[in-house]
């Protein structure tokens, strides 16, 4: 499962208020991903990080922010959450497997914006 | 990055083996085939890759035609714990940061493994 570990695993918040999930590897991998997945569109790419302070905005990033401080923890903020963030959220990391960068996906924490 | 084309849906009864097909005739010369499987509730998992030999692991065999234009995904003897949704993403080779992060996942295969 290549050590990843995401928490909270469930949340309910309001909207407005500001939320963070936490994502956690435990085999220093340098590459770390946010993706979010909604019926009808599968999963999409919020954010990434490529080393420590080093990240990118994937192709939803709007609203969301990123912060990565320590090689083992990848955190997603949503500074004043909403209902359309609403979604199932993964965080993946990327380990070299017979020369290909190939993703690995954390369990997954759903949120729910009221 | 190629687009894939999967069936909707199939089934398989279990102990048998399931096929699933892709179609990707668009792949070119240095855009590998990617299999990922989520289980329902679960984060999608890895289950091979291949850029032009057929491959195999403890999971699955990848099978690529000669033309690369499409690909099936052998599981040899499918069990219920195998119901899932697969998918098949063509990918250029992901090294290098222009590509980092771009798994594209569609629709995939809803594989159901009836008893």
């Amino acid at each position: 499962d290549a050590g990843i570990t995401q928490s909270p695993r469930h949340k309910v918040t309001e909207t407005g208020t500001p939320v963070t999930l936490r994502c956690h590897q435990t085999e220093n991998h340098r590459y770390m991903y946010w993706y979010r997945q909604d019926p009808g569109h599968g999963l999409r790419l919020i954010h990434y990080s490529y080393g420590v302070k080093d990240t990118d905005k994937g192709e939803v990033s709007d609203g969301y922010s990123v912060s990565r401080s320590k090689t083992e923890d990848f955190l997603l903020t949503l500074e004043s959450a909403t209902s359309s963030q609403t979604s199932v959220y993964f965080c993946a990391i990327s380990d070299n497997l017979r020369g290909q960068e190939t993703q690995y996906f954390g369990p997954g924490t759903r949120l729910l914006v009221l | 990055d190629a687009k894939t084309t999967q069936p909707t849906s199939m089934d398989c009864a279990e102990g048998r083996a399931a096929n699933l097909p892709c179609n990707h005739s668009t792949i070119s010369g240095n855009e590998y085939v990617y299999w990922y499987r989520q289980i329902h509730s679960q984060g999608p998992q890895y289950i091979i890759h291949g850029l032009k030999n057929n491959e195999t692991n403890e999971m699955a065999s990848l099978i690529i035609t000669e033309d690369r234009k499409s690909s099936t995904l052998i599981l040899p003897h499918a069990t219920l714990r195998d119901t899932a949704v697969y998918y098949c993403i063509v990918i250029k080779d992901p090294r290098g940061s222009s590509n980092t992060g771009k798994l594209i996942f569609g629709q995939g295969t809803t594989l159901q493994v009836k008893p």
